[in-house]
């Protein structure tokens, strides 16, 4: 069974600047995508940013970006210049990319963003 | 205008109970799904169904029964509600065809049993 495993409950960073979210995953499989997948209080589950696990490159999104390392199965979110409106449960999920998309969520990290 | 959306937002509701939640996309997608968010954040699947068909059926007590009229639609019907039900429920569409598999979430529905 594929497992996803985020490690740090929560983080705090101070506003502007740059702080890192981990996420490790479980899987035998070669195909896969993974996600990075925001709750703010509003409880809506917004995507942040995705990454095809064939593609070496690292998905970047303006001010998020992801290092995928597959073989150490780790799939970490940077998110530079922090901004108040970041502050969020970030939750890491893993896709095998069959059909019916069983998206397999880990534990989320909260973060918080100081003044 | 809302991708996905559920109704009611938020339900109150006595142990014993029948409730139903409705969700609705318009996204064009032809898969939905039901997903349940604990008192501890944790988010797992329920059910998914693609073009009305169920292709999961997560370990969920029977009390659960899923419904689907059309592919823009799954409803949620909940029996003899039980205290542990209560948790956040979302629901979800995507793209079977699309093999990234994201998915799109509704804003959630609260459901408090007492």
């Amino acid at each position: 069974a594929q497992t996803v495993t985020q490690s740090q409950p929560e983080m705090s960073v101070q506003e502007a600047e740059t702080v890192t979210l981990s996420c490790t995953y479980d899987t035998s499989e070669s195909d896969y995508y993974l996600f990075w997948y925001k709750q703010p209080p509003s409880r809506q589950m917004i995507l942040v940013i995705r990454q095809e696990a064939y593609k070496q490159q690292n998905a970047t999104e303006n001010r998020f970006s992801v290092n995928f390392q597959k073989a150490a199965k780790s799939f970490s979110l940077k998110i530079s210049d922090s901004q108040l409106g970041d502050a969020a449960m970030y939750f890491c999920a893993y896709n095998v990319g069959t059909s019916g998309s069983r998206l397999t969520f880990g534990e989320g990290t909260q973060l918080t963003v100081n003044p | 205008d809302t991708a996905v959306s559920q109704t009611p937002k938020y339900l109150v509701t006595q142990m014993g109970n029948d409730k139903s939640i409705k969700c609705e996309q318009n996204l064009g997608h032809d898969t939905m799904y039901w997903y349940k968010q604990d008192s501890k954040k944790f988010l797992k699947i329920m059910f998914s169904y693609n073009n009305k068909e169920l292709i999961i059926n997560e370990t969920v007590p029977n009390r659960f029964s899923p419904k689907s009229p059309d592919k823009a639609h799954l409803n949620l019907h909940i029996n003899s509600l039980e205290l542990g039900d209560s948790a956040v429920y979302f629901c979800a569409s995507s793209l079977r065809l699309k093999k990234t598999g994201e998915l799109f979430f509704g804003e959630g529905s609260r459901l408090t049993v007492l």
